[in-house]
């Protein structure tokens, strides 16, 4: 099974700050990849789906990027409701889903 | 506006049996291939299985598969989670939602679009 491996874990950034996480896949997956948001004790919300497609409703400060095995995203700008965790997710068409472990963006 | 809202949970003995439900609303429900993640206390998530539209093709993954089945009445507009045999590792909350798609001309991209809000599994004795 693909693994999925988020760095860092976590970090601290300001309000302003470019932050960006990166996902490595153990195979290489093409741009089978999503990102979400999950704020404390709220659902996780789509940010970027097959590596890069930022959903309609999400400003452009959130961004997306790679193929293959090596795949980023990028909060150019944080904002207060981005302090939350970040999850990198691949799908295997529909058979297999495997989410990162997540990294804790924080004050 | 789509809903989504998760029933069911609870506190159960380690072996016991539990049927989650998930009441959907806001879109036409037989047409989305649904979803349930789930997540332990202070972890990350865990993708649980998928249905297809028509309830028949149906993925698990593997710490579930033979415990857990997933189904679905378009009728009602509800998807469920029947699980049995649980286990302590299976104290989560778990998160109904609903399948988004992209179509390219030579493949499919699936994400997950909706969130419910969850609803809280306790294995203990």
């Amino acid at each position: 099974d693909i693994q999925l491996t988020q760095s860092p874990s976590s970090l601290s950034a300001s309000v302003g700050d470019r932050v960006t996480i990166t996902c490595q896949a153990s195979q290489e997956i093409r741009n089978y990849l999503n990102w979400y948001r999950q704020r404390p004790g709220k659902a996780p919300e789509i940010l970027i789906s097959d590596a890069s497609n930022l959903e309609t409703e999400f400003p452009s400060r959130f961004s997306g990027g790679g193929s293959g095995t090596h795949f980023t995203f990028t909060i150019s700008g944080l904002q207060p409701e981005d302090f939350a965790t970040y999850y990198c997710q691949h799908y295997d068409n529909v058979r297999l889903w495997t989410f990162g472990q997540g990294t804790k963006v924080e004050v | 506006e789509v809903q989504l809202v998760e029933s069911g949970g609870g506190l159960v003995q380690p072996g016991g049996s539990l049927r989650l439900s998930c009441a959907a609303s806001g879109f036409p429900f037989g047409n989305y291939w649904m979803t349930w993640v789930r997540q332990a206390p202070g972890k990350g998530l865990e993708w649980v299985a998928n249905i297809k539209q028509d309830g028949i093709q149906k993925f698990y993954v593997d710490s579930v598969r033979g415990r857990f089945t997933i189904s679905r009445d378009n009728a009602k507009n509800s998807l469920y989670l029947q699980m049995n045999s649980l286990r302590a590792e299976d104290t989560a909350v778990y998160f109904c939602a609903r399948v988004g798609v992209n179509y390219y001309y030579d493949s499919s991209g699936y994400y997950i679009n909706h969130w419910g809000q969850g609803t809280r599994v306790a294995v203990a004795s």
